[in-house]
């Protein structure tokens, strides 16, 4: 069964700072890698998809890249802003059509 | 504007009593799924449907049912063998296109809550 594991579970920086958050998971045979953001008491906003055959993804200052083989993602978050504060989860999605989540990292971005 | 609703956004519900969430989307998405989110935890798959008058279990489906009469719509219902529903339920929506799959998107979520 797969498992999704992020890791820290939370992390508070000063504003400016590049970060790097980290998603594992157990089941190499995926198809899909999504990254969200959830604010407090919200759903999830869609950040980016990697198909399983792409490498990274951009979108303005975030990027997602992807290691099947090893089982592991990495968001970059360039000159983080008090506004990127927010509950950030990656899910893999497997043959079933099914997603599976990772309990999210909870970010804290400092004025 | 496209999106998914879910209301209502506040639930009470209680000993015994069954209740609905709604989940209705515009964007013309042939699956839609419902989840469940406990507090400091990653969400988990109650059901899921990718087509009309059809769904299929996921991984906490006791004490849940859902129907999908139509396209645009997928009522959650929590049952009483449902013995802890308090949590937050979180509706989503896909395209079916392709091997690899399109992203989901959510709505705004209803927080269920005992009395």
């Amino acid at each position: 069964k797969q498992e999704v594991t992020q890791i820290p579970a939370a992390l508070s920086v000063p504003e400016g700072e590049n970060l790097v958050l980290n998603c594992s998971f157990t089941d190499s045979a995926i198809y899909n890698l999504q990254w969200f953001r959830q604010d407090p008491g919200k759903g999830l906003t869609s950040l980016l998809l990697i198909q399983s055959s792409q490498r990274e993804q951009t979108s303005g200052r975030l990027n997602a890249s992807l290691d099947k083989s090893s089982g592991r993602s990495t968001l970059y978050i360039a000159a983080s802003q008090p506004g990127d504060s927010a509950t950030y989860l990656c899910a893999v999605r497997g043959s079933a059509r099914q997603l599976t989540f990772g309990s999210g990292t909870q970010l804290t971005v400092l004025p | 504007d496209g999106g998914i609703t879910q209301s209502p956004k506040y639930l009470f519900r209680k000993e015994g009593q069954n209740v609905t969430l709604s989940c209705e989307q515009n964007l013309n998405h042939d699956a839609m799924y419902w989840y469940r989110q406990d507090p400091g935890q990653g969400l988990r798959l109650i059901y899921y449907s990718q087509i009309v008058n059809d769904f299929q279990k996921g991984d906490i489906a006791e004490g849940y049912s859902v129907s999908r009469e139509k396209k645009e719509s997928f009522p959650l219902t929590v049952t009483s063998a449902q013995k802890n529903p308090t949590a937050f339920y979180l509706c989503a929506s896909s395209l079916i296109r392709g091997p690899d799959g399109q992203p989901q998107h959510f709505g705004d979520g209803t927080r269920l809550s005992i009395l």
